[in-house]
């Protein structure tokens, strides 16, 4: 167990839809990422967030948004779902940037 | 274009011997290097990692070796276990550290580990 929480373990959406997604980092870990991986891409970075702030960005898609709210938990919006963004996604954190990146369990997403 | 490759999607490894999983990588500005385990239906779990200023890593039954001039690394597992089937993932930083641009991933070998 590597102490980041995901929920919802599963997500069914329809096309066109908007789901939110939540991560916990560890106990005092202030930086929260978030990959996507799918069957062809492979696991590739979305978003970083460090104390609240943005910090940096990878090949997140404009319909996609993140933040990391005051008790440093994150959440992660995708809007106008495609059947494309059927995918795995993890959020993963750190004590700060500098530092090896801890995993959490996933959100499974099936856009149907 | 991909920046870190892993060219053996699979690897099969009788119990007790070496396993030996390789990785590529063609951005000079890559500096830290990590090396992640992933269960079917799990999270990656961290495993390794070494900084380019050092060229080995060992952590008990697990060694990382970083040759720069060829922008290789390689994990080495001995002896290999049953436990020790599953997928590997190669990482690589730019920022030092855990990433502070996030972590480049390659596309994983998957390790089965033969009784």
């Amino acid at each position: 167990d590597s102490g980041v929480t995901q929920t919802p373990k599963h997500l069914i959406t329809a096309t066109g839809q908007r789901v939110t997604l939540r991560c916990s980092p560890r106990s005092g870990d202030l930086s929260v990422y978030w990959y996507q991986q799918s069957l062809d891409q492979g696991l590739q970075f979305l978003i970083q967030y460090y104390n609240g702030e943005e910090r940096a960005k990878g090949n997140i898609l404009e319909r996609f948004s993140a933040q990391q709210f005051p008790d440093l938990h994150s959440e992660l919006n995708l809007s106008s779902l495609e059947l494309g963004d059927s995918a795995l996604y993890f959020c993963a954190s750190s004590v700060s940037s500098l530092e090896t990146q801890y995993f959490g369990p996933g959100t499974r997403l099936l856009v149907l | 274009d991909q920046q870190v490759k892993q060219n053996s999607p699979s690897l099969s490894v009788q119990e007790g011997r070496i396993s030996i999983l390789n990785c590529d990588y063609t951005n000079s500005m890559f500096d830290y290097f990590l090396w992640y385990k992933k269960y079917p239906a799990e999270g990656p779990t961290f495993l390794i990692s070494i900084s380019s200023i050092k060229d080995k890593n060992e952590d008990g039954r697990f060694t990382v070796f970083l040759n720069k001039s060829a922008k290789h690394l390689s994990l080495h597992i001995v002896p290999s276990q049953p436990g020790d089937s599953a997928v590997y993932f190669c990482a690589a930083s730019a920022g030092s550290g855990g990433g502070a641009d996030g972590l480049t991933f390659g596309k994983g070998t998957h390790l089965i580990i033969q009784p």
